[in-house]
C-alpha cells in the first residue's frame, strides 16, 4: 500500500537555526512528490514539486531535495513567518491521479 | 496570478441533507480533485476527474459522493445524505496534465449537526 510518513510531528526552532523535515514515502512507481504548507484554516499552498531521484529546488529560504525513498525540506535561517504546517504528497504512476498525502510536521519559529 | 475558487467558504446542514459544494478551477487546467481534511487530521484524497470522467476515486468515495462537471467552469461535489462524519474542511484542486503540480482552492467548511 502507498505510504507516505513525515517527521518530526512537530519541530520548534529559534529564527535563523536552520534545520530539515524528512518525507518518507512507499509508493509503486513515483510519479511525483509534492511540497505543500498549510496555514490554520487555510488551503494548501504550493512549493515544490519532484519527479526523479536526485532532484533539488530551492526557493527563498527552503530547498527541496529527492532520493528513491525519501525527500528533505531544509529551512535555512528560518523567520516567524515560516511557522505553518509543511505537507508532503506523492503520486504513483498506477493508481490514476490518487495522491496521498502525509500527516504534516508542524513548524514553530520563535522570534 | 490565476487561482481556484470555492463557495461557500462555510456550510452548515442537518444530517440527512443534500449538500454541494462548488469549485471554479483554474481555466486552462484540465484535471480537477476533491479533497477533505477533518480537523486535526491529514489531507484525504476523494477523487480525481478528467475529460468529464472520474479517473481515480477512493475508498471515502461511496455512493453517497458524486461530482459533475455542469459547464465550461465549475466543478461540482455533491453529499447526497450526509453524516456527522461529512464535517471537514473540503478542498478542491486543479493541475495541467494530472501528473504536475495540483493548485489547492481556500477549502469549504462543512458543518454537520
Amino acid at each position: 500500500e502507498d505510504q507516505v510518513t513525515q517527521s518530526p510531528e512537530a519541530l520548534r526552532l529559534q529564527e535563523g537555526e536552520s534545520s530539515s523535515l524528512n518525507c518518507s514515502y512507499t509508493v509503486s512507481g513515483l510519479r511525483g512528490l509534492f511540497w505543500y504548507r498549510q496555514d490554520p484554516g487555510k488551503g494548501p499552498e504550493f512549493l515544490f514539486t519532484l519527479y526523479s531521484a536526485g532532484e533539488e529546488k530551492e526557493k527563498e529560504r527552503l530547498k527541496a531535495t529527492l532520493t528513491k525513498k525519501e525527500s528533505f525540506l531544509h529551512i535555512t535561517a528560518p523567520k516567524p513567518e515560516d511557522s505553518a504546517t509543511y505537507l508532503c504528497a506523492v503520486q504513483a504512476h498506477t493508481g490514476g491521479f490518487k495522491t496521498i498525502f502525509g500527516a504534516g510536521t508542524r513548524l514553530f519559529v520563535k522570534a | 496570478e490565476p487561482e481556484v475558487t470555492q463557495t461557500p467558504s462555510h456550510q452548515v446542514t442537518q444530517m440527512g441533507q443534500e449538500v454541494i459544494l462548488r469549485c471554479v478551477p483554474i481555466s486552462n487546467h484540465l484535471y480537477f480533485y476533491w479533497y477533505r481534511q477533518i480537523l486535526g487530521q491529514k489531507v484525504e484524497f476523494l477523487v480525481s476527474f478528467y475529460n468529464n470522467e472520474i479517473s481515480e476515486k477512493s475508498e471515502i468515495f461511496d455512493d453517497q459522493f458524486s461530482v459533475e462537471r455542469p459547464d465550461g467552469s465549475n466543478f461540482t461535489l455533491k453529499i447526497r445524505s450526509t453524516k456527522l462524519e461529512d464535517s471537514a474542511m473540503y478542498f478542491c484542486a486543479s493541475s495541467l496534465l494530472g501528473y504536475d503540480t495540483q493548485y489547492f482552492g481556500p477549502g469549504t467548511r462543512l458543518t454537520v449537526l
